[in-house]
């Protein structure tokens, strides 16, 4: 049972202009959700979080939007880079379960110049 | 500082045999997870070792085993290894709060770069 969906394996956008990354999940128990990038050859790296009394969180060219009715969250980057070409992963967990994390397969993001 | 290091970064073994993967935790973290990432996949959480005991477990079998030292470094056992068990092992640490229940606080956790198991 994948608790946790991204329902895009890839995604091309052109330099400049705005990548929005999907997730949807179908636990409602999940309250802190997370967004991981990964480069070839290294491990996740920790982009941004939101934790679910929150509607949105930003940090410079991130932004995470969360929609508990609809159990979505997606991530926006602006103004996209080519340094941000990536695979993308969405990750969540619930609070007193000590912080293990159910991630999605992962969205590659590829941003042409 | 340094951030969360594994050793080794590729290795090779045969079906049957058994292996030991490990990982040095950020400075200042105490809670090791292990995750197991096949191919085009995205992680899926082995298990978490916190005060040097198996916290919390996912759906792997006995052959994946563990480990936590008093330094906070962990490893991670595989016996009887099968062709599937090839995969990108991660380890991510996290600093968790002094809570009873662990009621941890909801820090993000820092990955290492992982171990190329291939098993042939």
């Amino acid at each position: 049972d994948q608790q946790v969906k991204q329902n895009s394996p890839s995604l091309s956008v052109q330099e400049g202009r705005i990548s929005i990354l999907n997730c949807d999940y179908t636990n409602s128990m999940f309250d802190y959700f997370l967004w991981y990038k990964k480069y070839p050859a290294e491990g996740p790296t920790f982009l941004i979080s939101i934790s679910s009394i929150k509607d949105k969180n930003e940090d410079g060219r991130f932004t995470v939007f969360l929609n508990k009715s609809a159990k979505h969250l997606s991530l926006h980057i602006v103004p996209s880079q080519p340094g941000d070409s990536a695979v993308y992963f969405c990750a969540a967990s619930v609070y007193n379960q000590g912080g293990k994390l159910i991630f999605g397969q992962g969205t590659e993001l590829s941003v042409k110049p | 500082d340094a951030g969360v290091t594994q050793s080794p970064t590729h290795l090779i073994k045969t079906r049957g045999q058994q292996v030991t993967l490990r990982c040095s935790p950020k400075s200042g973290h105490d809670t090791v997870s292990w995750y197991q990432q096949a191919l085009g996949q995205g992680p899926q959480f082995i298990f978490q070792y916190y005060e040097e005991e198996e916290r919390q477990r996912g759906n792997f079998p006995d052959r994946f085993s563990g480990h936590q030292f008093p330094n906070y470094s962990s490893e991670l056992n595989v016996n009887a290894l099968l062709l599937g068990d090839s995969a990108l092992y991660l380890c991510a640490s996290k600093r968790t709060g002094g809570n009873p229940g662990l009621r941890a606080v909801n820090t993000e956790a820092f990955f290492g770069q992982g171990t190329r198991l291939t098993v042939v």
